[in-house]
């Protein structure tokens, strides 16, 4: 079975300050890894995706990932917070052969950007 | 802005109720799924459909069912709804290529 652990409930960050959400995941053979972000009233948004090739990815609104398989690890970064990044952040994995097709998804991180 | 919509936005009925939760989607896909979602808990797979006629169930056991007639329209029925079943419903959608998915915005329903 296939899982994700994002370990923090909620991420207090200084605008303006770096920002990280923790993400590890569990699936047999090779993953694909996403995030997806949730404005208040609204659907998830994707923000990007690892499935193969260089292990930092970046995606949408500045936000990047590094993929770190000895440690199975796909955290969110950004460099420099801005207070419209506060919302919430769901983690996925799948295993490759299932694509995109039976994602597990993280509880999600509450991230809160104060100005 | 994804073009994928679920009616009603809020759902509070009493218990032993039919009710039908709708999700359409104008992109053409032919991947859709149905997610349920409760607070600070994960998203959970309910129920998947790779087209027209085909339909499996996810990860996660339900006692809904969901039909697709349609590629547009992917509803989501439980038979007699009780108290176990509030939560939030969420749709989604995919073209298979992009490994993306598109989200409705959610049906929040609560059974009283």
């Amino acid at each position: 079975a296939q899982s994700v652990a994002q370990p923090e409930d909620q991420v207090n960050v200084a605008e303006g300050n770096p920002l990280t959400v923790k993400c590890t995941y569990s699936v047999s053979g090779n993953p694909y890894l996403f995030w997806y972000v949730q404005y208040p009233n609204r659907g998830l948004q994707f923000l990007l995706k690892y499935i193969t090739g260089d292990n930092l990815v970046k995606g949408s609104y500045g936000f990047e990932a590094e993929f770190n398989k000895s440690q199975t690890s796909f955290h969110l970064k950004k460099p420099s917070a801005l207070v419209s990044d506060s919302a919430l952040y769901f983690c996925a994995v799948s295993a490759r052969y299932y694509g995109n097709n039976r994602l597990a998804f993280g509880k999600g991180n509450q991230v809160v950007v104060i100005p | 802005e994804a073009d994928i919509y679920q009616t009603p936005r809020y759902l509070v009925i009493g218990t032993g109720k039919k009710i039908t939760l709708e999700c359409s989607q104008t992109m053409g896909h032919d991947k859709m799924y149905w997610y349920q979602q409760d607070p600070g808990m994960e998203l959970h797979l309910i129920h998947y459909s790779y087209g027209v006629n085909s339909t499996e169930k996810g990860d996660l056991s339900s006692e809904s069912t969901v039909s697709r007639i349609r590629t547009e329209h992917f509803p989501l029925t439980l038979e007699s709804a009780r108290p176990s079943h509030t939560s939030q419903y969420l749709c989604a959608s995919s073209d298979g290529n992009s490994e993306k998915l598109f989200f409705g915005s959610g049906t929040q329903l609560s059974v009283l």
